[in-house]
């Protein structure tokens, strides 16, 4: 069936670092592809999303890339700040539901 | 334009009761979508209604039921209540084709069985 799978957590950064968080899936023809947001107490943001391989999507600085050949779709950004501590959710459309990713927790220190 | 809107943000129960919870979309939007956040499990899809009807079903017991009212608004039932229930509910819309795919989360009904 399809899954995602997303890196272990936390993530603990410095302000002004650099960030990366992996997701690969698995799935049957091409899904979208979704990164979700979720501060402390609150419900899931969309952040960003892809439709198709070789799309990025971008948005506040993060981006992603739907890479069809390695089946990947890694959350990045150049810059953090510690207003982006939250958890972050991968996840990819199927049969007009979202499968998730576990959750990478990212710490970022002032 | 308002957000998904969820009620009430925190339910409190105890084992073998009913719990009641309310979603109303955004402007627009055909469909609802629930989804279980247990600590532990993740994110988990329970239910999907368009147009007034129940279009697909995660893998979750029968006591967990809902329906699609004519304004689009939604509510997610659990009877009989368990301890393993407790979680925060997330509710979520999308819109007509073309956007379908793309659902906006609310703020959560967190749900606490006792």
């Amino acid at each position: 069936g399809n899954s995602v799978t997303q890196m272990e957590g936390p993530v603990t950064l410095s302000e002004e670092a650099f960030l990366t968080i992996n997701c690969t899936y698995t799935a049957t023809g091409y899904p979208s592809l979704f990164w979700y947001v979720q501060y402390p107490g609150e419900g899931l943001q969309l952040l960003l999303k892809a439709t198709k391989a070789d799309d990025k999507g971008s948005n506040k600085g993060f981006e992603a890339t739907y890479r069809k050949e390695t089946t990947s779709f890694h959350l990045e950004k150049g810059s953090v700040q510690v207003s982006d501590s939250a958890v972050y959710f991968c996840a990819l459309s199927s049969s007009y539901k979202l499968i998730f990713g576990s959750g990478t927790r990212l710490l970022v220190r002032p | 334009e308002a957000g998904v809107t969820q009620s009430p943000t925190h339910l409190i129960k105890t084992r073998g009761q009913q719990a009641t919870l309310r979603c109303s979309p955004i402007s627009g939007h055909t469909s609802v979508y629930w989804y279980q956040q247990a600590l532990g499990l993740g994110l988990q899809f329970l239910l999907w209604y368009d147009e007034g009807e129940e279009r697909n079903r995660g893998n979750f017991p029968p006591r967990f039921s809902g329906r699609q009212f004519p304004n689009y608004s939604s509510e997610l039932n659990v009877n009989a209540l368990e301890l393993e229930d407790s979680a925060l509910y997330l509710c979520a819309s999308s819109g007509l084709t073309g956007t379908q795919e793309t659902q906006y989360f609310g703020p959560g009904t967190r749900l606490l069985v006792l």
